[in-house]
Order: C-alpha cells, then sequence, then structure tokens
C-alpha cells in the first residue's frame, strides 16, 4: 500500500538553529500538509500546498517555518530558527484530491527535540 | 467557536466486548468527519469517515454514526481486540476547508486480554 514516509525520524537540534524535515508523499497525490503534535496534546494543522502554492496555514506557521517542493517528490517544512516550543512530532501528509471527502493519508511523523 | 472534543479521555474494555468512542463538535459548517487512530510513536492511521449527509457507516468491525442535531460523533469497535489499543481521534473538515482537519483531544482505547 502507497505510504507517506518522512525523514528523520528523530533529530535533536540546538535552539536557534534551522531544521528541514523532508517528506515524500504519495505518487500521485496532489495536496500536501504539515501538521505537528506536541507530546500529550492532539494534532494540529500548520500548513496545507497545492500547485507549488501554499493553500491554508494556521497561526501557528509564522515567517519561522517554510514548505517548499524542491522536486517532482519531495516536501519539506523548514523552520528558520528553532525554539524549545517548536519540540513536537511533525506529520507530513498528502491527499489525491482537495475538498471534502478525500482521504488524508500520514507519515510516521518525524520527532524533532528542541534543546 | 471551531472545537472538536472529546467526552472521554481515556476508555478500558475487556477484550471480545465492543467499544463506543465519541466526540462532540461545535462547527455546523463542518460537512465531513474522519476517526484516526493513532499508536504509539506513529502517525494517524485512517478508520473511517463520513459525510454530513449520512447518519451511519460501517466498516470492517468499525462503525461511525453522526448526529447533526446534536453535533456528536461516535466510533463503534466490534469485538474489540488487544491490537485496537491505541489513541483515536476525530477529526473535522469544514466546508471549503482546504482538507483542513481539526483534530479533537483523543480518546485512549485500553483493551484487556
Amino acid at each position: 500500500e502507497p505510504e507517506v514516509t518522512q525523514t528523520p525520524s528523530h533529530q535533536v537540534t540546538q535552539m536557534g538553529q534551522e531544521v528541514i524535515l523532508r517528506c515524500v508523499p504519495i505518487s500521485n497525490h496532489l495536496y500536501f500538509y504539515w501538521y505537528r503534535q506536541i507530546l500529550g496534546q492532539k494534532v494540529e494543522f500548520l500548513v496545507s500546498f497545492y500547485n507549488n502554492e501554499i493553500s491554508e496555514k494556521s497561526e501557528i506557521f509564522d515567517d519561522q517555518f517554510s514548505v517548499e517542493r524542491p522536486d517532482g517528490s519531495n516536501f519539506t517544512l523548514k523552520i528558520r530558527s528553532t525554539k524549545l516550543e517548536d519540540s513536537a512530532m511533525y506529520f507530513c501528509a498528502s491527499s489525491a484530491t482537495g475538498g471534502s471527502g478525500n482521504t488524508i493519508y500520514f507519515g510516521e511523523g518525524s520527532w524533532l527535540t528542541v534543546v | 467557536g471551531e472545537s472538536v472534543g472529546l467526552h472521554l479521555p481515556t476508555l478500558s474494555v475487556q477484550e471480545g466486548d465492543n467499544s463506543i468512542i465519541n466526540c462532540a463538535y461545535s462547527n455546523s459548517a463542518s460537512d465531513y468527519f474522519i476517526w484516526y487512530k493513532q499508536e504509539s510513536g506513529k502517525g494517524p492511521q485512517f478508520i473511517i469517515d463520513i459525510r454530513s449527509n449520512m447518519d451511519k457507516r460501517q466498516g470492517q468491525r468499525v462503525t461511525v454514526l453522526l448526529n447533526k442535531t446534536v453535533k456528536h460523533l461516535s466510533l463503534q469497535i466490534a469485538a474489540t481486540q488487544p491490537g485496537d489499543s491505541a489513541v483515536y481521534f476525530c477529526a473535522e473538515i469544514f466546508s471549503g476547508g482546504y482538507n483542513k482537519l481539526i483534530f479533537g483531544a483523543g480518546t485512549r482505547l485500553a483493551v484487556h486480554p
């Protein structure tokens, strides 16, 4: 079964450092997303991406965050200057089309620890 | 406001029993609802979904019920197995929300042999 893959599975970084989390969405999917989950809390929407541009972003997704689809297969989340509160599990997701009723598939997540 | 919440944070059941996990939502503009299962250290796994024009949808051992009158969603798992132990999240999508999922807080299901 096709799946969303993410790397790294776990990254530890110093506060203030830049981090790039990588994702390979399901190959025929057109919509891509990043969500995050702080330990013990619910999953929160960060950003959606379609046709090489951001469709929607949450309040969490401030100027420190950016997304990119550098080639035909990868989708990345960059945090420019990490803060302690950025420590969380970051999930990439994708769906074939947009709109309600289209299943969103999640990757296994990248656990980011900022020290 | 925009919120999806859960009544019970933890549910313990005996293996073989049926489980019911409940969820309340507050946005009447939501038109699509999904249940996800999350095992420890893993990403949310799609279980079943339902559109707002339906009241009930059945899958393999799972049934989702939607009551729009009271804005309530439930997930029923028949003959619960140890492998069903996980955190279950309901999520909603607002009409026109670009597939932006709003997740509830989660309910932990613990299945005892």
